[in-house]
């Protein structure tokens, strides 16, 4: 068992650009959930798949943010057109969800920084 | 918005000293969970609670589900500086799939 792993760990892009975060789940997990973390908050919920399907979007989640699962896999996080509000961590989580509890084991997080 | 509050938001206290964090919601939650996270990483799991009313102890830590499943406490015995770091408590929706996270309790434990 190697853990949640994500890529980068560490991001810096101007205003404006296209960033891509990836999520490599525990292999024998079928849910994979990502969170956005601002220094001195807990984690808020952006959307979870189920296998391939993504099965929940926060309304955090606006139209500049995608998230894909094409395999049921490793995931990517898109955010188009980023804006200095969208420095964060940004942390992905895999759980087993077969019965509960539903226990989410999280990867070291992005960390995002928009100049 | 936050559903689940967190209290105290800061600790800082002496190696050797007893500490209580408490996680409370006006919601129902099926199942809660304890996190704890250093600078830079993500939150590590520390324990699930389930059942109203259950208690788990891992060493020190003494974790609580109240009775009505709304709220718990997280009870820290002779406190080092290793547990120093980011207490998070996240509550699990009905159906199990969302998760809520609380505000978080930092706590600095001083040698």
């Amino acid at each position: 068992d190697t853990g949640v792993s994500q890529d980068p760990r560490h991001k810096i892009t101007k205003r404006g650009q296209n960033v891509t975060f990836r999520c490599d789940p525990i292999s024998e997990h079928n849910r994979l959930y990502w969170y956005r973390q601002t220094l001195g908050q807990g984690p808020e919920f952006l959307t979870y798949f189920q296998n391939e399907a993504q099965l929940e979007k926060s309304r955090l989640l606006s139209d500049r943010f995608s998230a894909e699962r094409p395999k049921g896999s490793f995931s990517t996080l898109e955010i188009q057109r980023t804006e200095q509000g969208d420095s964060a961590m940004y942390l992905c989580a895999s759980s087993r969800g077969r019965s509960p509890p539903n226990e989410q084991y999280f990867g070291p997080g992005t960390r995002l920084t928009v100049t | 918005t936050q559903l689940l509050e967190q209290s105290p938001q800061f600790l800082s206290i002496q190696e050797g000293e007893n500490l209580t964090v408490y996680c409370n919601s006006s919601s129902v939650f099926s199942s809660l969970q304890w996190y704890r996270q250093e600078p830079g990483e993500g939150p590590v799991l520390l324990v699930t609670v389930v059942t109203g009313g259950e208690v788990k102890k891992l060493k020190r830590l003494t974790f609580q589900f109240g009775d009505a499943r709304k709220d718990s406490s997280l009870h820290i015995t002779a406190a080092q500086p290793g547990d120093t770091g980011l207490y998070l408590c996240a509550g699990a929706g009905s159906t199990g799939n969302q998760f809520y996270f609380g505000t978080g309790t930092s706590l600095t434990v001083i040698p």
